[in-house]
């Protein structure tokens, strides 16, 4: 297993578009969070899967953003009419009782 | 306000010295405190772990110290190296599970 894989790497697009990331957690990790990172600042967490479950999600995620993980397994991370505001790093981890967050090397997004 | 903070923002040293980041916090109830090491456009990777009852924990150069009285840790790196240039993060997690994350300290260690 090679850790907690993130897709694409790097998206640039345009305001008012949609885009949509993808988390692939290690394998055996019941638990699946996404967080946003600006430069200089520490993660902030915007939602977190039990499974298939969304138990929690911050008021950061405001109604353009929407995150699923069907069947428990992979994640994805859809914003819709993006911002300016919304360029960051998107960052997913994933982690099993006990253990520390696994994170993956996130998703770049610049909105021009 | 952020219920974790961490200080000094940044700092350079030169290899081989060593260096001490401080981390102090008011999240109640406490339940642990992780360092997370993040070099620059990759994902944080944890360092430490420790419980309110554990005051130290090593990993190799690092090692962190846990006050739960006072509500501060600190990681010390020792003998710093090029590689240990990177963002050091502070998270503190609460009874209920959730996790709360500093906003880091940069080091730039130095030839």
């Amino acid at each position: 297993d090679t850790g907690v894989s993130q897709n694409p790497r790097h998206k640039i697009t345009k305001r008012g578009q949609n885009v949509t990331f993808r988390c692939d957690p290690i394998s055996e990790h019941n638990r699946l969070y996404w967080y946003r990172q600006t430069l200089g600042q520490g993660p902030e967490f915007l939602t977190y899967f039990q499974n298939e479950a969304q138990l929690e999600k911050s008021r950061l995620l405001s109604d353009r953003f929407s995150a699923e993980r069907p069947k428990g397994s992979f994640s994805t991370l859809e914003i819709q009419r993006t911002e300016q505001g919304d360029s960051a790093m998107y960052l997913c981890a994933s982690s099993d009782v006990g253990s520390p967050l696994h994170f993956g090397n996130g998703t770049r997004l610049t909105v021009t | 306000k952020n219920q974790v903070e961490q200080s000094p923002q940044s700092l350079i040293i030169l290899e081989g010295k060593n260096c001490t980041l401080q981390c102090n916090y008011t999240v109640s109830p406490f339940s642990n405190l992780r360092w997370y090491k993040q070099d620059t456009g990759r994902g944080p990777v944890s360092l430490t772990i420790m419980t309110f009852s554990e005051n130290t924990k090593s990993n190799g150069r690092y090692t962190a110290t846990l006050d739960a009285d006072t509500k501060q840790s600190s990681l010390h790196i020792t003998a710093s190296q090029l590689s240990d240039s990177a963002s050091y993060i502070c998270v503190v997690g609460g009874s209920w599970g959730k996790l709360q994350f500093g906003a880091g300290t940069q080091v730039v260690v130095t030839p």
